[in-house]
This record gives structure tokens, C-alpha cells and sequence, in this order.
């Protein structure tokens, strides 16, 4: 029979574009999060990250936004390339001296040449 | 720099059989964390040592399962004995201890338990 697994939501952005990866997370007690980058084959590869004191820190070509009134932080790709294709998880840390962190269920992205 | 250094890479197995797999972390990180990652239930915590001394092992399945670390750059994950809904990607990552530090994967074991 089919198996059923989970259904990765799928961002579809043509090369050259901007891409906004979305990502809600439900504890207002979070204080650290982590956007990570899985390709097919490997580990988690650690993009951005973000402390709760901040609501916007920037990479090279990547940025990531944190809106903690509604709990909500994203990740901007500019001028998305193929090798940007993977799946991307948000993480949180849920506050404390623990480094233990709540990973999301991934967002799908493909870039389309 | 190396990263995270997991090995075997793939391991295919009969299911009763006695699965170990082994992870070096990061140089000077002392926190270090397995994972498992399925299709069905996504990258889940499995357990995480910090400074050599498991602090959360609430994520291990059952008591098949078991995580050592006996020293700062070496640790296993055994199954035994191991069963076909064991197969799945199992991740080692480690980060520097202190609190909001990212962890830094490996690239993972692919089992399969036949």
C-alpha cells in the first residue's frame, strides 16, 4: 500500500528570483532560531541564525526576519540559483541553558532554470 | 576544516542483528546530539550529551536503543536488536556547549534494517 509520510509544503521559484521561505513556531518563550539547508545525501547545513533580541540579521544573498508578536520568522533568498534547490528547516530554542533545539517539518525548494 | 564525521555512511543489516553507529564531533565542541530523520516523522532528538554526560535522552524510541560517549571526540549509538522500523537516516551534530550555538551536522548514517 502507499505509504504516507509528511507532506513537505513546496516553494516553486524561477532562477534569478527572490524566494521567502516561512516558518511559525509556537513558543513565545523561544529566544534563538536556526534556518538550516538539506540536500538530498547530507546533513543539515547551517544557513542563518537569529537571536530574539533581533528581528533582522543578513547574510550573503540570504536574510532572515523575525516577527515574535506573531511568532513567525522567515528566510529571504535574493537571486535564487539552482544550487539553492533543497529542503529548508526552520529550528527554534526553546529558552534555558540547553542547546537543544525544535526543528520544523522543511519547505521544499525548487528552482526552476 | 572537518566538520562532523559520522561513519558507516550506509549500513544494510538483517533485523535481530546488532547495529552500532559512531560519530566524531567538531574539535572543541562538547555538546553533541543524534538524530533520526524518516519520511514519515521528519528529523527528530534523539539524545544529546553535554561535556560526555547525556543530559536528554527522552527522544530514545526504546530501550533497544543506546548512546555512549566515552570522551570529547567520540561517541556510538547502538541498536540491539535491531528491527526493520529502525530503518532510517541517523544524523550526529555538535555545537560549541554554550547556549544559542548552532549545531553543525553530519552527514549522516542511511540504515536499513531488512
Amino acid at each position: 500500500g502507499e505509504s504516507v509520510g509528511l507532506h513537505l509544503p513546496t516553494l516553486s521559484v524561477q532562477e534569478g528570483d527572490n524566494s521567502i521561505i516561512n516558518c511559525a513556531y509556537s513558543n513565545s518563550a523561544s529566544d534563538y532560531f536556526i534556518w538550516y539547508k538539506q540536500e538530498s545525501g547530507k546533513g543539515p547545513q547551517f544557513i542563518i541564525d537569529i537571536r530574539s533580541n533581533m528581528d533582522k540579521r543578513q547574510g550573503q544573498r540570504v536574510t532572515v526576519l523575525l516577527n515574535k508578536t506573531v511568532k513567525h520568522l522567515s528566510l529571504q533568498i535574493a537571486a535564487t540559483q539552482p544550487g539553492d534547490s533543497a529542503v529548508y528547516f526552520c529550528a527554534e530554542n526553546r529558552g534555558g541553558a540547553t542547546n537543544k533545539l525544535i526543528f520544523g517539518t522543511g519547505t521544499l525548494l525548487a528552482v526552476q532554470p | 576544516d572537518a566538520g562532523v564525521i559520522q561513519s558507516p555512511r550506509h549500513e544494510v543489516t538483517e533485523m535481530g542483528q546488532e547495529v552500532t553507529l559512531r560519530c566524531k564531533p567538531i574539535s572543541g565542541h562538547n555538546s553533541l546530539f543524534w538524530y533520526r530523520q524518516t519520511m514519515m516523522r521528519g528529523l527528530e532528538l534523539l539524545i544529546y550529551f553535554n561535556n560526555n554526560v547525556p543530559i536528554d535522552d527522552s527522544g530514545m524510541p526504546e530501550d533497544r536503543f543506546s548512546a555512549k560517549m566515552p570522551n570529547a571526540s567520540f561517541s556510538t549509538l547502538k541498536i540491539q536488536p535491531s528491527e526493520p522500523r529502525d530503518s532510517a537516516v541517523y544524523f550526529c551534530a555538535s555545537s560549541s556547549g554554550t547556549a544559542n550555538q548552532p549545531q553543525h551536522f553530519g552527514d549522516g548514517t542511511r540504515l536499513s534494517i531488512l
